[in-house]
């Protein structure tokens, strides 16, 4: 059964700082891994999706990789801004006949101006 | 091009009685899923459906059901509310095919709360 947690539960940290949040997961045998943005009582934003044969995706000042042997996948948010504030999720796609996300509890980032 | 459309937003109904939410993909997306949302446990996975056919449930009672119709909008039905069933409800939809390596793309949820 994958089981994903994320480190740290909340964050916070002032304007202008790189920070890295981490999520980690029991079975690699995973399709893709998906980070995720939530602001407060809204539904998800997709931000990056890692499929299982990479090792890491950017999307502006975002970096995520991705590492199946150890189960690990690393989101880093260079030179944060106060809009970064929100949650943000990691999920793994299982396959087959158990397909669907499994979610983290998901980090609350605090950017402080 | 439109994302994922969840209606209503909100509702609030009482113990006892049935609720249906509805979503509708992205255009062409043919796999819906369907996930609770609440502080204690988090976001939990109910269902997915495929071509009109469910493929995976989650680990909820009977009480929560779900269909989907030939034009890929899905419908999720929970019967004889709890005060625990009070959640963010939100769909997610994929790309033509349900291939593996495919974004999930979430609506904005139904915020349901039962009293």
């Amino acid at each position: 059964k994958q089981e994903v947690t994320q480190i740290p539960a909340a964050l916070s940290v002032p304007e202008g700082e790189n920070l890295v949040l981490n999520c980690s997961f029991t079975d690699s045998a995973i399709y893709n891994l998906q980070w995720f943005r939530q602001d407060p009582g809204k539904g998800l934003t997709s931000l990056l999706l890692i499929q299982s044969s990479q090792r890491e995706q950017t999307s502006g000042r975002l970096n995520a990789s991705l590492d199946k042997s150890s189960g690990r996948s690393t989101l880093y948010i260079a030179a944060s801004q106060p809009g970064d504030s929100a949650t943000y999720l990691c999920a793994g796609l299982s396959g087959g006949s158990n397909y669907k996300l499994t979610f983290g509890k998901g980090t609350l980032l605090t950017v402080n101006p | 091009k439109a994302g994922v459309t969840q209606t209503p937003r909100y509702l609030i109904k009482t113990r006892g009685q049935q609720v249906t939410l509805s979503c509708s993909p992205i255009s062409g997306h043919r796999s819906v899923s369907w996930y609770q949302q609440t502080p204690g446990q988090g976001l939990q996975f109910l269902f997915e459906y495929f071509s009109e056919t469910q493929r995976n449930k989650g680990n909820f009672p009977g009480r929560f059901s779900g269909r989907q119709f030939s034009n890929s909008r899905s419908e999720m039905n929970v019967s004889t509310l709890e005060l625990g069933d009070s959640a963010l409800y939100l769909c997610a939809s994929s790309h033509p095919g349900g291939a593996m390596n495919t974004e999930a793309f979430f609506g904005q949820g139904t915020r349901l709360t039962v009293v």
